[in-house]
């Protein structure tokens, strides 16, 4: 059961570069999230979606972008990089809109 | 603006003895409340949820508290284990659209 997988697991950008991180989910959920997980910040929801086609911003949205073309994949675009992004990155996804499972982190560094 | 706080970063336990994990929120809104368990390098785990309409869940040594009009919930683990020693993260929610999570009260019980 691979249930929600992020791609890639680590990452190393300079300051100005772009990347997308993909989240895939196997469990046909409606909802899904991305979070950024910072020392003393706990989890925070950056952009999330409720349906394929759909996003919205969460908390802390800026300097970020997504794209839900298809169900089960959620891409989370960085298209500047800056070292204010340096950071544990999680995708979840949810049936209900409620409980959320979460993928296994991505750790991104902007140096 | 903080909607979900956890205003105690760490707690030590007994093995054996309760643990209690308090969380305190703002949205009178939030309609649905969770906790989630996170180990190191993994993502966080679903753990006990509980309705607005309820005040109380139990699941095995897992018991959550609902405050509506102190808007405070609480999780106790009785007893306590070594493998409960992880971070714990209180979330809630507005409807189905978003999870907002706390910032983590670390559990370390030990022998």
């Amino acid at each position: 059961n691979a249930g929600v997988t992020q791609t890639p697991k680590f990452r190393v950008l300079k300051t100005g570069q772009s990347m997308t991180l993909l989240c895939a989910q196997d469990m046909n959920h409606e909802y899904m999230y991305w979070y950024r997980q910072d020392p003393g910040m706990g989890l925070r929801l950056i952009h999330y979606s409720v349906g394929e086609g759909t996003t919205a911003k969460g908390e802390v949205p800026d300097g970020y972008n997504v794209s839900r073309l298809k169900k089960q994949n959620f891409l989370l675009g960085l298209e500047s990089a800056a070292p204010s992004q340096t950071s544990v990155y999680f995708c979840a996804s949810s049936y209900s809109g409620i409980e959320a499972f979460f993928g296994q982190g991505t750790r991104l560094t902007v140096v | 603006d903080q909607q979900v706080k956890q205003n105690s970063p760490s707690l030590s336990v007994q093995e054996g003895r309760i643990s209690i994990l308090n969380c305190d929120y703002t949205n009178s809104m939030f309609d649905y409340f969770l906790w989630y368990k996170k180990y190191p390098a993994e993502g966080p785990t679903f753990l006990i949820s509980i309705s607005s309409i309820k005040d109380k869940n139990e699941d095995g040594r897992f018991t959550v508290f609902l405050n509506k009009s102190a808007k405070h919930l609480s999780l106790h683990i009785v007893p306590s284990q070594p493998g409960d020693s992880a971070v714990y993260f209180c979330a809630a929610s507005e409807g189905t659209d978003k999870l907002i999570f706390g910032t983590g009260t670390r559990l370390q019980v030990f022998p």
